[in-house]
């Protein structure tokens, strides 16, 4: 399967920072970046679809302005926390998918975020 | 809307025990239904899918099979092992395919030899 990594896998950051999730797709050619979130004891829930080169689709009740996506390669997108908070404290993990439709999707190994 | 509803965790079990994680779901016309794995520092990989009815899928010793009538998905594994120790997800696809993914809270399975 292709081989998907994130960076960092856990950040500590005081509130108001700003926080860079990196993700990349090594040996795959990601058209399209899906970003989702986890919060403790809760599903996986979607916050935002990119396609590379264009901008990121949010899902409702997802702020663009908090969350900024860049997706501008084929192997490289991040998410950018900005101005964090507590209630930002997730697990964030990244998707990515070539082109079209794929049944199978892969994911990276997730980012712990911890605002304080 | 469409949802999964999967049994919470953590499961401890000791190697080779028989394993059952339930899973049900809610949606509209006919998802499919997916179970995945995530293993310690690892990203979620496909363990196993079922498309249509009464399919089932199976990989690596786990099976499910897809029971339209009680909207079920149950994972289950004759004898875990150690190495079996990891978070699984049930999943199904939406309606608008499999890139619209929604998940169960996953159950963390710890397996002690």
């Amino acid at each position: 399967g292709a081989v998907v990594s994130q960076h960092p896998s856990w950040v500590i950051c005081k509130s108001g920072t700003s926080v860079k999730i990196e993700c990349r797709s090594l040996d795959f050619q990601a058209t399209t970046m899906f970003w989702y979130r986890q919060f403790p004891k809760q599903s996986l829930m979607l916050m935002a679809t990119s396609n590379e080169g264009s901008k990121a689709t949010y899902e409702q009740g997802v702020e663009k302005d908090k969350f900024l996506i860049n997706h501008a390669s084929l192997t490289l997108s991040t998410l950018t926390v900005t101005s964090a908070h507590p209630e930002d404290s997730s697990f964030y993990i990244c998707s990515p998918a070539g082109r079209g439709v794929q049944e199978t999707q892969y994911f990276g190994p997730g980012t712990r975020l911890l605002v304080l | 809307g469409d949802s999964v509803t999967q049994m919470e965790g953590p499961v401890t079990l000791s190697e080779e025990a028989f394993l059952t994680i339930n899973c049900t779901y809610t949606a509209t016309g006919y998802p499919s239904l997916f179970w995945y794995v995530q293993y310690p520092g690892e990203g979620l990989q496909l363990l196993l899918k079922a498309t249509k009815a009464d399919d089932k899928g199976s990989n690596k010793g786990f099976e499910a099979t897809y029971r339209k009538e009680t909207t079920s998905f149950h994972l289950e594994k004759g004898s875990v092992q150690v190495s079996d120790s990891a978070v699984y997800f049930c999943a199904l696809s939406g309606q608008t395919g499999a890139n619209n993914l929604f998940f169960g809270t996953g159950t963390r399975l710890t397996v002690i030899p």
